[in-house]
């Protein structure tokens, strides 16, 4: 297996612009995360997907930040306007059942908003 | 939520043994993680040990709990230069949420 699969590798955009990152999880996973990491933060969760459905979004910083996943295959996570601040690292990561056991994560999205 | 600590940094000699450190505040996880990232890459899991064990061990990794007083640790045996990364200690207080430390850079000098 490939592994889970995150593009673009880097994103360079101008404030107020849309962005939007794509996430391929492993195949036969059901569970999906997204997590946010910075310096200042670290490594945060902003959004969990169970069977494509989103279970915890207490993570996602703002109305800016929306994720889909409309399949088992497939999620994306949107910043509608970017900030600044939003520059980060962004990973994916599967896992096979409901639960935190062995998350795989995506190589990340590193995101730089100027 | 659950906070955790790590130390930031750890310099070992290679062919040293690493002990790296993490308490927790939540004793409710069932499993505890340690997580690898090497530069520019995302976490590998490198080890995991359930709540009701003391002790772990896993070729070059022993992963040692102390519940009673939130205390987790990671050693490293026969350092070597690719162990050079951070590690993150994540316990998982829920069912799919890992909450991880700051993760510590260890260094592997010659």
């Amino acid at each position: 297996d490939a592994g889970v699969i995150q593009s673009p590798r880097h994103e360079v955009t101008e404030m107020g612009q849309e962005v939007t990152l794509r996430c391929k999880p492993i195949s036969g996973h059901n569970s999906l995360f997204w997590y946010r990491q910075t310096m200042m933060r670290g490594l945060e969760l902003l959004i969990y997907f169970n069977n494509n459905v989103p279970i915890d979004d207490s993570g996602m910083p703002e109305d800016r930040f929306s994720a889909k996943m409309p399949n088992a295959s497939f999620s994306t996570l949107k910043i509608q306007p970017s900030e600044p601040r939003d520059s980060a690292v962004y990973f994916c990561a599967s896992s096979f059942m409901a639960g935190a056991y062995e998350q795989y994560f995506g190589p990340g999205t590193r995101l730089t908003v100027t | 939520g659950e906070d955790v600590e790590q130390s930031l940094f750890l310099s070992v000699r290679e062919g040293d043994s690493s002990v790296i450190n993490c308490t927790y505040t939540d004793s409710s996880s069932t499993y505890l993680y340690w997580y690898k990232q090497e530069p520019g890459a995302g976490l590998q899991l490198l080890t995991y040990i359930f709540s009701n064990m003391d002790m772990k061990q896993d070729q070059r990794l022993t992963v040692l709990l102390n519940k009673k007083d939130k205390h987790l640790s990671l050693r490293i045996a026969d350092t070597q230069t690719g162990d050079s990364a951070i590690y993150f200690c994540a316990p998982a207080p829920n069912d799919y949420k890992l909450s991880f430390g700051a993760g510590t850079t260890v260094t592997v000098r010659a």
